[in-house]
């Protein structure tokens, strides 16, 4: 079955330390996303990517890093410059150039600084 | 994207019907009404989506107003799963494919 997954379910960090979320989709979607969720809010756009190679800043996107090196994968950095990285993190992808802008979430991932 | 307006929270008991109300009164000609949800730490789900006219799929109907300027989402006969927050969006689809998820509404669905 097509869709996205991301790695891991839970992750805990220590302060000062650079940790990476892993998202692959196989649903052939050109874009993709990163949301980070705090509790009791909506979600926050970090960063996102419309093609290959080429990804676009979000509004949240200081203390955060991507790369797009395949359609399939689109995996996100939490630096040690993030303040406060402790959150729910969710990815996205979705199908470009159509009326429908139908996403895809993954199951997320649950971030915690230690 | 048009500023989208849901109440915080909502009740319904379980086998009614839940009516979801959402305001865009800024929403533009080619605007489209987008419902997702997301159950307790899931990633958000779609659920439906229209432009002017009234759409059913077989999770739910929307209702769209004759000047556009609201919407309600139905879930016909609520059952426990389907105690989730639910996001109302107001998007074009052109250009810019993301999406901006305010803080939803809460429905609880009570046996």
């Amino acid at each position: 079955d097509g869709g996205i997954t991301q790695s891991p379910k839970y992750l805990f960090r220590k302060e000062g330390q650079n940790v990476t979320l892993s998202c692959e989709q196989n649903l052939n979607h050109d874009a993709m996303y990163w949301y980070r969720q705090d509790p009791g809010q909506g979600l926050r756009l970090i960063y996102y990517s419309q093609i290959v190679n080429d990804f676009q800043k979000g509004d949240i996107a200081e203390g955060y890093s991507v790369s797009r090196e395949k359609k399939e994968s689109f995996p996100l950095t939490v630096t040690s410059a993030q303040k406060n990285p402790t959150a729910f993190y969710l990815c996205a992808s979705s199908i470009v150039g159509q009326g429908k802008v139908g996403y895809t979430f993954g199951s997320g991932t649950r971030l915690t600084v230690v | 994207d048009a500023k989208t307006t849901q109440p915080p929270s909502m009740d319904c008991a379980e086998g009614r019907a839940a009516n979801l109300p959402c305001n865009h009164s800024t929403i533009s000609g080619n605007e489209y009404v987008y419902w997702y949800r997301q159950i307790h730490s899931q990633g958000p789900q779609y659920i439906i989506h229209g432009l002017k006219n009234n759409e059913t799929n077989e999770m739910a109907s929307l209702i769209i107003t004759e000047d556009r300027k609201s919407s309600t989402l139905i879930l016909p006969h609520a059952t426990l799963r389907d105690t989730a927050v639910y996001y109302c969006i107001a998007h074009s689809g052109a250009g810019s494919y993301q999406l901006t998820f305010g803080k939803g509404t809460k429905l609880s669905v009570i046996p």
